[in-house]
């Protein structure tokens, strides 16, 4: 089955502690991306891979990181989280510009 | 003031009802998305537009570029159709990139 998957789909740490969140698809698709979700602010996009060894910041990039070593893996990275970085994350894969996009199924972060 | 700005924040509608949600957008962009998050909260790709009009089912997209507007309509709603919509524009339109700004999104309830 053509899919996103995420991992995990829930966690809670506490602030200052390393984390990952993975993303894999299995669509052979060019471009990946990361977004967050907070009530009244809606989704705002982290980070984006238009290839493997490329990406660029999208609108809310501080705190995170990312690498696109593999076509289909694209993990975030959260070196020190803080409690604002408390959200819904969602990452997402497109074949290539003006194809539409296949997300995964979300991540809720909670960081105390 | 918003680069993508959604109308209406929240729709009521009994079912069978022919529903419009607008999308209106400050930047040159290169294609719009319209998405559909679940209750649940899993979010699907509805259609990508750069020109015209798509349809899809009960579904029907159209964007104005000149006018920097889209609206998506539903025809026939039924409760199944109950779920937030998302408009997003992909920019700016003069070179390549994946980079997205969302709308804050549409509350659509249709009642039986």
């Amino acid at each position: 089955e053509a899919q996103v998957t995420q991992n995990p789909r829930y966690l809670i740490t506490v602030t200052g502690k390393k984390l990952t969140v993975t993303c894999s698809q299995n669509m052979n698709h060019e471009y990946m991306s990361w977004y967050r979700q907070d009530p009244g602010l809606g989704l705002r996009q982290i980070y984006y891979s238009m290839n493997v060894e490329v990406t660029d910041k999208g609108d809310v990039p501080e705190g995170y990181k990312v690498s696109r070593k593999e076509k289909r893996n694209f993990p975030l990275i959260l070196e020190s989280p803080s409690p604002n970085q408390t959200s819904l994350y969602f990452c997402a894969s497109s074949f290539r510009q003006n194809y539409g996009y296949t997300f995964g199924s979300g991540t809720r972060l909670t960081v105390v | 003031k918003n680069e993508v700005e959604q109308s209406p924040q929240n729709l009521t509608a009994q079912e069978g009802e022919f529903i419009t949600i607008n999308c209106s957008y400050s930047v040159g962009i290169s294609a719009l998305h319209w998405l559909q998050q679940h209750p649940g909260g899993g979010i699907v790709s509805l259609f990508m537009l750069s020109s015209g009009k798509k349809k899809h089912g009960r579904l029907i997209a159209t964007i104005n570029i000149q006018e920097k507007h889209s609206s998506l309509h539903i025809t026939a709603s039924h409760p199944r159709d109950s779920a937030v919509y998302i408009c997003a524009v992909r920019f700016p339109a003069s070179y390549n990139t994946d980079k997205l700004i969302f709308g804050t999104g549409t509350r659509l309830q249709v009642f039986p």
